[in-house]
């Protein structure tokens, strides 16, 4: 079974600075997706970015981008000039192939101090 | 296009009685997935529905039911609630597992907010 682990449950940042949220996982399969998913406080969930296990180029987007080390199973999420509307719980997630079934980490809550 | 909306937003029940709940995903969409929230438990998995047949199924007691409609909307249901049900019950709609480029993307609804008393 696959599992998703979030080593930090909370982390913070000063306004315009870089934090780098940690994300391991575990599988025996070769072909899946990785996630980055974005909970303010009482709203819903968003998606920050994906990537696809088979590209081993980094996925980017805007102020958002991954480290993905597949050999490692690790996928980290860095967020540049970070911003008071990036607070909130960011919740890293695994799918198979062919299965909508997303397997959540327990998040790591992320503030933001001007 | 229209996101993916939950009804009821809130809901209190007390321990014994039965809840329904639904999920319109968004317009195309085929793909419905379920998400228990919790403190304590973190997101977990409940069931997957691909054009109104169950794909997957999460570790949740037979209490827990869905089903998915021709329209692609889907509903879930719990029987017999128990204090622990209380949660934020999140529906996710995407194209469809395998459906497209980008087409597996998974776009998440508000959610229910379900107490039991």
């Amino acid at each position: 079974a696959q599992t998703v682990t979030q080593s930090q449950p909370e982390m913070s940042v000063q306004e315009a600075e870089t934090v780098t949220l940690s994300c391991t996982y575990d599988t025996s399969e070769s072909d899946y997706y990785l996630f980055w998913y974005k909970q303010p406080p009482s709203r819903q969930m968003i998606l920050v970015i994906r990537q696809e296990a088979y590209k081993q180029q980094n996925a980017t987007e805007n102020r958002f981008s991954v480290n993905f080390q597949k050999a490692a199973k690790s996928f980290s999420l860095k967020i540049s000039d970070s911003q008071l509307g990036d607070a909130a719980m960011y919740f890293c997630a695994y799918r198979s192939r062919n299965t909508d079934k997303l397997i959540f980490g327990t998040g790591t809550r992320l503030q933001v101090f001007p | 296009k229209a996101g993916v909306t939950q009804t009821p937003r809130y809901l209190i029940k007390t321990r014994g009685q039965q809840v329904t709940l639904s999920c319109s995903p968004i317009s195309g969409h085929r793909s419905v997935s379920w998400y228990q929230q919790t403190p304590g438990q973190g997101l977990q998995f409940l069931f997957e529905y691909f054009s109104e047949t169950q794909r997957n199924k999460g570790n949740f007691p037979g209490r827990f039911s869905g089903r998915q409609f021709s329209n692609s909307r889907s509903e879930m249901n719990v029987s017999t609630l128990e204090l622990g049900d209380s949660a934020l019950y999140l529906c996710a709609s995407s194209s469809g597992p395998g459906v497209g480029q980008g087409g597996e993307t998974q776009y998440f609804g508000p959610g229910t907010r379900l107490l039991v008393l």
